[in-house]
């Protein structure tokens, strides 16, 4: 089975502060997403990526940036952590037309 | 804007009963379908995918799709306590990009 790996369950940060969220995936897959779900909102699509060093802005891409230097790692960042950012953050990844295997998620708490 | 449009519900069923859940999508070029369920505090999960027209069955799961009027639908037999949860639909953006859109999803309550 693919595993998608998120480095954080449940991350606190300070607001202002630099935030990494990191994801890993072990299936060689070429796409990989980062969105954010927030009650009532559903997914959101923040960045995607579709090969090495190339990301695509998705929906809501405002604050955020994303890195990826190796096929198996996409890590977003929130340059300057803001509590609108306080959120239930979600990696997929897929080959296309399979559908997206996601992480578990990191539950992002800014105070 | 491509979207995939679901009844937030909540959708309650007894326990024993066929759940069925549905979703319409506005773009025209989408190929593939795909249903997530998703429980609280947890990511979802991929428990059918529909490609052509017509009926596709996995264990309780049977999904249906109508490409003509772009209409997805999930049907859960036997629905139990346990098929509580949030089911999000979603589709393959017709740009190739390998990119979901998913709807809002709809909340199954099976009650004992």
């Amino acid at each position: 089975d693919v595993k998608v790996t998120q480095s954080s369950r449940y991350l606190v940060k300070r607001t202002g502060e630099k935030v990494f969220l990191e994801c890993v995936q072990d299936m060689d897959h070429e796409n990989m997403f980062w969105y954010r779900q927030d009650p009532g909102l559903g997914l959101r699509l923040i960045y995607f990526s579709y090969d090495v060093k190339m990301k695509e802005k998705g929906d809501i891409p405002e604050g955020y940036s994303v890195s990826r230097e190796k096929k198996e790692r996409f890590s977003l960042i929130l340059e300057s952590a803001s509590t609108n950012q306080t959120s239930m953050y979600l990696c997929a990844s897929t080959q296309k037309g399979r559908g997206y295997t996601f992480g578990s998620g990191t539950r992002l708490t800014v105070v | 804007q491509k979207e995939v449009e679901q009844n937030s519900g909540p959708l309650s069923v007894p326990e024993g009963a066929i759940a069925s859940l549905n979703c319409t999508y506005s773009d025209r070029g989408s190929q593939s379908f795909f249903w997530y369920r998703q429980y609280s505090g947890k990511s979802p999960e991929l428990i059918m995918f529909i490609y052509s027209n017509g009926d596709k069955e996995d264990g309780s799961f049977t999904a249906q799709l109508n490409k003509a009027s772009q209409y997805v639908s999930l049907l859960i037999r036997d629905s139990q306590p346990s098929d509580s949860a949030t089911y999000l639909c979603a589709a393959a953006a017709s740009s190739n990009t390998g990119k979901l859109i998913f709807g809002q999803g709809t909340t199954l309550q099976v009650k004992p």
